[in-house]
């Protein structure tokens, strides 16, 4: 079964911080793995997006990682700041099941001063 | 506005009503995706066009439900006899053809069913 997880599922930490969120997944045949920040009532934003080759990508504060081996990625925030504070969610895409994302369940970060 | 659109926002309806939702991708995209996310959960995976053509249903698109693409522009999501536990927000999200693109959210139609 296709399946994506992350840990933890919430997450405190001071402002000024760095934090890293995890994504283990099952998905088979694996096309792509996206990481997605979502504020609390509105719809995910794209951070990152890495295909089979890519090890490591990096959007400003945000640096994803992506070991294909052992089917687990990284989200790794620099320097967090009050508007981090939100849901992260792993997120793979599989051939075999269309082009379906299969969505991990997020983690809730908040950032406090 | 270049970006997803979808409406309403927030729809609040008593539990046997009939809703409908529409999404707007964005206009060179022809894949639209509708999802539904309940609270504390990501999203889950409902239905999905390529054009105007419904080619993948998830299992939680019971027979209340039914989307369409006419055009293969915007998209309708519509919930019949509507029941509590169809509360939720419902997503749409739209990606151009080639892969490993982006898909891009709306902000999403919140449904609380009374």
């Amino acid at each position: 079964k296709n399946q994506v997880e992350q840990s933890p599922q919430s997450l405190i930490i001071l402002e000024g911080k760095n934090c890293t969120l995890q994504c283990n997944y099952t998905v088979s045949p694996f096309s792509n793995l996206r990481w997605y920040k979502q504020d609390t009532g509105r719809g995910p934003v794209s951070l990152t997006i890495m295909t089979f080759s890519e090890n490591t990508k990096s959007n400003g504060r945000y640096t994803a990682t992506l070991d294909a081996d052992t089917k687990q990625s990284s989200l790794h925030i620099t320097a967090s700041q009050l508007s981090d504070s939100a849901s992260y969610i792993c997120v793979v895409s599989s051939y075999q099941a269309g082009t379906a994302l299969i969505f991990g369940k997020g983690t809730t970060l908040s950032v406090s001063s | 506005d270049t970006g997803v659109s979808q409406d309403p926002r927030h729809k609040i309806t008593k539990r046997g009503q009939n809703v409908t939702f529409r999404c707007d991708p964005i206009s060179e995209h022809n894949r639209l995706y509708w999802y539904r996310q309940t609270l504390g959960q990501g999203p889950e995976f409902l239905t999905y066009f390529q054009n105007e053509a419904q080619l993948e249903k998830s299992r939680l698109l019971s027979d209340r439900f039914s989307a369409e693409r006419p055009k293969g522009s915007f998209s309708t999501l519509e919930i019949q006899r509507t029941e509590q536990g169809d509360s939720a927000m419902y997503l749409c999200a739209s990606s151009s053809p080639q892969a490993n693109t982006e898909a891009f959210f709306g902000q999403g139609t919140r449904l609380t069913v009374v």
